[in-house]
C-alpha cells in the first residue's frame, strides 16, 4: 500500500507557458500533501504544505502566484508553475501524509516530474 | 531551525566492503528520522524509517541507528554490492514537516 503517483513525469515547455502536475495518492486517503523541489545534485527543498479543502502554506521564498497548488480532494493535489522560466527547470516531487494510522506518521513520496523549460 | 548535514557527502568503495553512512541534525525533538535512497533523475526509495522512541531499525543488510540525544543516525550497508551505488539521503520529521539532509553519494566499484 501507500502508492503516491505524479503525471507527467516528464514535460518540456516553452518559456512563458504554464504547467500542471498532477499528484495522486493510490491506495490511501492524504490529508496533507507536500511538493518539493530539487536541483541537480541537491537535496529536496519543501516549496509547500497543502492540507486538503484548504489554501497551501508556502515556505519562506516560494512565490505562491507562481507556483500554484490546489488539494481539492483526499486523492490529488496539483502544482500549477505559472509563466515558467528556464530557472523553474527542476526535478519536482510531491509527497502525501494520510490522517491515521499507519499513513499519519510517514510521507510517501511520489516518482517525480522533471519539468525542462526552454 | 532544524539543520541536517550527511557527511560524507560523497563515497566510493570497493564491492564486499561495508558502508557507513552519517546523518545529524541540530534539533533533537523530531517524531522519527528516516533514510532513502535515490537513483540518478529517479524518485525517492524509503530504506528505513526510525521512530523517535527507538534506536535502530533492521531490513536485510541494512541497518539504521538513531541517537536522537546527540543528533545523530548512521546507515549501515553491509557487504555493498555495485547495485548499491545511489545517493542515500536522510531526513527528520519535526512538525508538519521533513527535512532533508544534503545527501551521501555512494559508488560501489565491482
Amino acid at each position: 500500500g501507500a502508492v503516491v503517483s505524479q503525471h507527467p513525469s516528464r514535460v518540456i515547455c516553452k518559456s512563458g507557458t504554464s504547467v500542471k502536475i498532477e499528484c495522486r495518492s493510490l491506495d490511501f486517503q492524504a490529508t496533507t500533501m507536500f511538493w518539493y523541489r530539487q536541483f541537480p545534485k541537491q537535496s529536496l527543498m519543501l516549496m509547500a504544505t497543502s492540507n486538503e479543502g484548504s489554501k497551501a502554506t508556502y515556505e519562506q521564498g516560494v512565490e505562491k502566484d507562481k507556483f500554484l497548488i490546489n488539494h481539492a480532494s483526499l486523492t490529488l493535489s496539483t502544482l500549477t508553475v505559472t509563466s515558467a522560466h528556464p530557472e523553474d527547470s527542476s526535478f519536482y516531487i510531491c509527497s502525501a501524509r494520510g490522517s491515521g494510522g499507519a499513513f499519519f506518521n510517514e510521507q510517501f513520496f511520489g516518482p517525480g516530474t522533471r519539468l525542462t523549460v526552454l | 531551525k532544524q539543520e541536517v548535514t550527511q557527511i560524507p557527502a560523497a563515497l566510493s568503495v570497493p564491492e564486499g566492503e561495508n558502508l557507513v553512512l552519517n546523518c545529524s541534525f541540530t534539533d533533537s525533538a523530531i517524531y522519527n528520522l528516516q533514510w532513502f535512497r535515490q537513483d540518478p533523475g529517479k524518485g525517492l526509495t524509503s530504506l528505513l524509517l526510525i521512530q523517535s522512541s527507538q534506536r535502530e531499525q533492521t531490513s536485510g543488510r541494512l541497518n539504521a541507528s538513531l541517537d536522537k540525544s546527540s543528533g545523530r543516525s548512521t546507515l549501515y550497508i553491509a557487504a555493498s554490492q555495485p547495485g548499491d551505488s545511489a545517493t542515500y539521503l536522510c531526513a527528520v520529521a519535526a512538525g508538519n514537516k521533513l527535512t532533508f539532509g544534503g545527501g551521501t553519494r555512494v559508488l560501489v566499484k565491482p
